[in-house]
């Protein structure tokens, strides 16, 4: 069964402080790897879309990374604003036909001033 | 804003109401999408129409019926529901249901069921 494992499920910092979050994944034959933003009672918003040949993309203060070998992914928040204060979603999409997505469970970010 | 807009954004329904979920999407896509985002669980697919076919049913209990009139629009109706429903439902639209395009989503509806 296609999973996507996401690390830390919470984690709070100060702000101006930088963060890295974690995704493992088991998606196979896997398209693409997709981070998202949801703030607290909004719809998640994407970040980055990575395909399997990118091993890094940036966003502004945003920078994820994968590693398509062991199947890992990061997204790397630099100099952490309050307004970073949100759910990150990792979601992974496997090629079979329509797209398939499998969704993390998120992480949970907190910046105190 | 991403283009996709949902109304009601919070509803109160008791288990004998019977309701409908509104989603327009101004985005010109072709493949509109229903999940339900309970916490601390990952974003569960409910429904997928493109160009106005359904093409998933994720094994969605029957009293959730979704509409899908033009790609434009889409709706979820529902009646009798349980208290175990209550959940953020949101709504997606992409260019096509196709792994190389993105998903825009709604801001949601919060349901709760009493």
């Amino acid at each position: 069964k296609n999973q996507v494992e996401q690390s830390p499920q919470s984690l709070i910092i100060l702000e101006g402080k930088n963060c890295t979050l974690q995704c493992n994944y088991t998606v196979s034959p896997f398209s693409n790897l997709r981070w998202y933003k949801q703030d607290t009672g909004r719809g998640p918003v994407s970040l980055t879309i990575m395909t399997f040949s990118e091993n890094t993309k940036s966003n502004g203060r945003y920078t994820a990374t994968l590693d398509a070998d062991t199947k890992q992914s990061s997204l790397h928040i630099t100099a952490s604003q309050l307004s970073d204060s949100a759910s990150y979603i990792c979601v992974v999409s496997e090629v079979f036909g329509n797209e398939k997505l499998t969704f993390g469970t998120g992480t949970r970010l907190t910046i105190i001033p | 804003e991403t283009g996709v807009t949902q109304t009601p954004r919070h509803l109160v329904m008791g288990m004998t109401n019977k309701k409908s979920l509104k989603c327009e999407q101004h985005l010109g896509h072709n493949a509109m999408y229903w999940y339900k985002q309970s916490a601390k669980k990952p974003l569960e697919l409910m429904f997928v129409y493109n160009f106005k076919e359904q093409t998933e049913n994720n094994s969605v209990p029957s009293r959730f019926s979704p509409e899908c009139p033009n790609s434009s629009h889409l709706f979820l109706h529902l009646h009798t529901l349980q208290p175990e429903d209550s959940a953020l439902y949101l709504c997606a639209s992409s260019q096509e249901q196709r792994a190389e395009y993105e998903q825009y989503f709604g801001p949601g509806t919060r349901l709760t069921v009493t």
